[in-house]
């Protein structure tokens, strides 16, 4: 079975200050990493994922991570946040043999301030 | 991206009644449909994972004869909540992966129905 964690509920920054949300997971198997942003009554959008291959990946609205696999992490970092970046973030695997399924973390409010 | 559409986006409805939720892939073939459960300030719970022409297969602790769900085409499925209750109102999303996608291809969202139920 797969689990994630992340280690903060909420994440409050200043605008234009960098940003890093944490994530780690545990497995038994191999997996594919994702990082999703929910905004208020909506559904998810994919910021990046890793499937294989370099250990950074880059994705939208300027958000990239890192893949550890030692340390069994994929943190999600911003260089400089906006306002439009508050939203709750999700960290979430699939496992390589579950068709898909995805089991997602608890979830970080990220609150960019002015 | 791809485009997953839910419908409604809202819905209020009385305790004892059914309310059925549409999830529809527009621009690409689905297999396999997911249904998650998410109440305010948590994370997704995944209720089931649905595949074009077979049962629904569901997580631990969701009752299935409440959860109606049915996959009968690759663009369509359909969660249906019975005999509602107050307890049941949540933030339901629905996410659908295409039909050649491997194990890591992205999973599309709907954008959610929110259900209260009076």
């Amino acid at each position: 079975a797969q689990s994630v964690t992340q280690l903060d509920s909420q994440v409050p920054v200043f605008e234009e200050a960098p940003v890093e949300l944490r994530c780690n997971y545990s497995s038994s198997v191999s997996v594919y990493l994702f990082w999703y942003v929910q905004y208020p009554n909506q559904g998810l959008q994919l910021l990046l994922k890793y499937l294989s291959g370099s250990t950074l990946v880059k994705g939208i609205n300027g958000f990239e991570a890192e893949f550890n696999k030692s340390q069994t992490s994929f943190h999600l970092r911003k260089p400089s946040v906006h306002i439009s970046d508050t939203a709750e973030y999700f960290c979430a695997v699939s496992a390589h043999n579950q068709g898909g399924k995805l089991i997602f973390g608890q979830g970080t409010e990220l609150s960019v301030k002015p | 991206g791809a485009v997953v559409s839910q419908h409604p986006s809202w819905v209020i409805c009385k305790s004892g009644t059914s309310v059925k939720i549409e999830c529809r892939s527009l621009d690409f073939q689905a297999t396999t449909m997911f249904w998650y459960r998410q109440f305010p300030k948590q994370s997704l719970m995944l209720m089931a994972t649905s595949n074009e022409g077979s049962k629904a297969t569901y997580e631990q602790g969701v009752e299935k004869d409440k959860f109606l769900i049915n996959h009968a085409s690759l663009t369509l499925s359909t969660l249906t909540v019975t005999s509602a209750h107050p307890e049941d109102s949540s933030f339901y999303i629905c996410s659908a992966r295409d039909y050649q996608g491997l194990g890591g291809t992205e999973a599309f969202f709907g954008q959610g129905t929110r259900l209260t139920v009076v």
